[in-house]
């Protein structure tokens, strides 16, 4: 079975411009997840799709992020415009159902410089 | 949001040592899961806990729930370098068809062979 894949791994930009993030999640896994962790703090919530659908989305820190999930497949998280603070590791994770563990990405390196 | 507190926040052993990792909050959780990251990759699921009082075993990591479902320990015996990494704990609050999961400080645990 594939893994949940992020890409790109690594992504430097500079401020004011915008990225995209994207995720597959494991083939048939209906919930996606994104955290996002910062330098030295702890792996934040960002948003949760049950399919196509967002069932949460109170972790996204401001109007500047905008995440989709197409056709409830692989999912995008798109910066516009970058900030400084933006600048972490983003996380995409994918499970079967609400009740069971995790399955993660590698991650997405992001530097805003 | 829970805040969950783990500690220690490092701890470097030798080769064969025993060791327990602490996680706490001041809220009750529906469930707790145990993961391990490693530089560069996303963390990877080690087990879930639901129930209060609950001990799984894991091979040589023995992970338990506390009888509040306030806090949760993993105790790793006989530590082996491949034990290296960084253990979060999550806890997750909600019932119903809907989870949110938060994560906690981490603790990076290094093994000296």
């Amino acid at each position: 079975e594939a893994g949940v894949t992020q890409f790109p791994s690594h992504s430097v930009i500079e401020k004011g411009q915008t990225v995209t993030l994207r995720c597959d999640p494991i083939s048939g896994h209906d919930n996606l997840y994104w955290y996002r962790r910062v330098m030295g703090k702890e792996i934040k919530f960002l948003l949760h799709f049950v399919k196509e659908s967002k069932q949460d989305e109170s972790g996204m820190p401001n109007n500047r992020f905008l995440a989709e999930r197409t056709g409830g497949t692989y999912s995008t998280l798109k910066v516009q415009p970058a900030e400084l603070e933006d600048s972490g590791v983003y996380f995409c994770a994918s499970s079967p159902t609400w009740k069971d563990g995790y399955t993660f990405g590698s991650g997405t390196r992001l530097t805003v410089v | 949001t829970q805040l969950l507190e783990q500690s220690p926040q490092f701890l470097s052993i030798q080769e064969g040592e025993n060791l327990t990792v602490y996680c706490n909050s001041s809220s009750v959780f529906s469930s707790l899961q145990w993961y391990r990251q490693e530089p560069g990759e996303g963390p990877v699921l080690l087990v879930t806990v639901v129930t209060g009082g609950e001990v799984k075993k894991l091979k040589r990591l023995t992970f338990q729930f506390g009888d509040a479902r306030k806090d949760s320990s993993l105790h790793i015996t006989a530590a082996q370098p491949g034990d290296t990494g960084l253990y979060l704990c999550a806890g997750g609050e909600g019932s119903g068809g809907y989870q949110k999961v938060t994560f906690g400080t981490g603790t990076k645990l290094q093994v000296i062979p």
